[in-house]
């Protein structure tokens, strides 16, 4: 089992720009949340899809969209990019909605750099 | 509103000592806590969760951490600590009693080890 998979690892863009980023989940899981993480801070929660919907959503500006996909992949999807997007983009996956029962298993995250 | 308080950003212990890290959470009703660790290049583990019942929870790795009503705290320990358990570790509270996957993370600390 491969986990919480995570692409790219590393990005750079620059300001205006847009962005995408991917998430496989833990086998067996159908719920993919997004956290922003920036330096020196604790994870922030963006957004939860299941079932290929948003379900719940942290305090982002519709900047940030995603999208999930029928085999339980996710995309996160960054527009206008500024430069205090820059952060550690951590996708964790569970079985269930129910994450705070179920372990949510995180990936290792992508390094956003917004020049 | 929620919130997680880690009042130690950064923590130098020696190995073998004893170590405690501590964690502040305001929450109405009866929070659901988690412990994770992060390491470099990792995504966050989970270390232990308290949901409820007895209020002294076992981990992994040797972690415990006991949950103090009275004093709003999580303070998670270790009685040994070992060079591999350099890293940073985030409290987490999930709040709507853990229905959904949203976790509010404290700010982390970072615990060095001295040989």
């Amino acid at each position: 089992d491969a986990g919480v998979t995570q692409s790219p690892t590393h990005l750079i863009k620059t300001r205006g720009q847009q962005v995408t980023l991917r998430c496989s989940p833990k086998s067996g899981h159908d719920t993919v949340s997004w956290y922003q993480q920036a330096l020196g801070q604790g994870p922030q929660f963006i957004f939860q899809y299941y079932e290929e919907e948003e379900r719940q959503r942290g305090n982002f500006p519709d900047r940030f969209s995603g999208h999930q996909f029928p085999n339980y992949s996710s995309e996160l999807n960054v527009n206008a990019l500024l430069l205090g997007d820059s952060a550690l983009y951590l996708c964790a996956s569970s079985p269930g909605l129910a994450g705070g029962y179920n372990e949510q298993f995180f990936g290792p995250g992508t390094r956003l750099t917004v020049l | 509103a929620q919130s997680v308080t880690q009042p130690d950003i950064h923590i130098t212990v020696s190995e073998g000592a004893s170590l405690e890290l501590r964690c502040n959470y305001s929450y109405g009703a009866t929070p659901y806590l988690f412990w994770y660790v992060q390491s470099p290049g990792q995504g966050l583990q989970l270390l232990l969760k308290y949901f409820s019942g007895d209020t002294l929870v076992q981990g992994i790795k040797g972690f415990e951490a006991e949950f103090k009503r009275s004093q709003s705290s999580f303070n998670l320990r270790k009685p040994s600590v070992h060079w591999s358990d350099a890293a940073e570790y985030f409290c987490a509270v999930a709040p709507n009693g853990g229905a959904t996957n949203k976790l509010i993370f404290g700010t982390g600390t970072l615990l060095a080890v001295q040989p």
